[in-house]
């Protein structure tokens, strides 16, 4: 049985680029939640997907957005990359039609922007 | 923002002793989680307490929860080098809600 899986591992962009995460969820699982972790910081909550809306965000700008596909993976894109976009960026699925408190979380992608 | 405070930042201890972390949160919640992360890949899932329950295990583990002073506490007994790594707890208002991360406890263990 998978879990969630992240890709790329890594990722190098420079300044006013765009990116694209993309995130499979464990199986069975159809909701996920996206996360930004800054460097000796802890994770910050983006958004979460369910049913291919999204159902709850975080204090985020509007140049993070996000889409959930049938297959319940998902993909965060990040429009107009700042420097202080660099970070971890993880993906955590879990059941929604059952709310879990559990949220499983993938290795993430690490991002640096130059 | 971060919802709690993660104390103290950094431990060091000798293997075979205990570590304790402590986490404080600012709002009302439906559960706290504890999650483990190794060298800033994924986190992995060590415990949940829910707002009801004051004290729960799980192996080595031991975490409290005190709702009325809004905090929580992690005991690894016994610990070992392969403990080293940054300990996060986490809040959610509700089941299947967001989690709000704290700052972290990082936790190297000396052999």
């Amino acid at each position: 049985d998978a879990g969630v899986t992240q890709s790329p591992t890594h990722l190098i962009k420079t300044r006013g680029q765009q990116v694209t995460l993309r995130c499979s969820p464990k199986s069975g699982h159809d909701t996920v939640s996206w996360y930004q972790q800054a460097l000796g910081q802890g994770p910050q909550f983006i958004f979460q997907y369910y049913e291919e809306e999204e159902r709850q965000r975080g204090n985020f700008p509007d140049r993070f957005s996000g889409h959930q596909f049938p297959n319940y993976s998902s993909e965060l894109n990040v429009n107009a990359l700042l420097l202080g976009d660099s970070a971890l960026y993880l993906c955590a699925s879990s059941p929604g039609t059952i709310p879990q408190e559990t949220q499983y979380f993938g290795p993430g992608t690490r991002l640096l922007v130059l | 923002s971060q919802q709690g405070e993660e104390d103290p930042q950094a431990l060091s201890i000798q293997e075979g002793e205990n570590a304790t972390m402590n986490c404080s949160y600012k709002t009302s919640i439906n559960n706290l989680q504890w999650y483990r992360q190794n060298s800033g890949r994924g986190l992995v899932h060590l415990i949940l307490i829910r707002s009801n329950e004051r004290e729960k295990h799980s192996g080595r583990l031991r975490v409290t929860l005190d709702t009325s002073k809004k905090s929580s506490s992690l005991l690894i007994t016994a610990s070992r080098a392969a403990d080293t790594a940054s300990y996060f707890c986490a809040t959610a208002k509700a089941a299947g809600n967001k989690l709000t991360f704290g700052g972290g406890t990082r936790v190297l263990v000396k052999p």
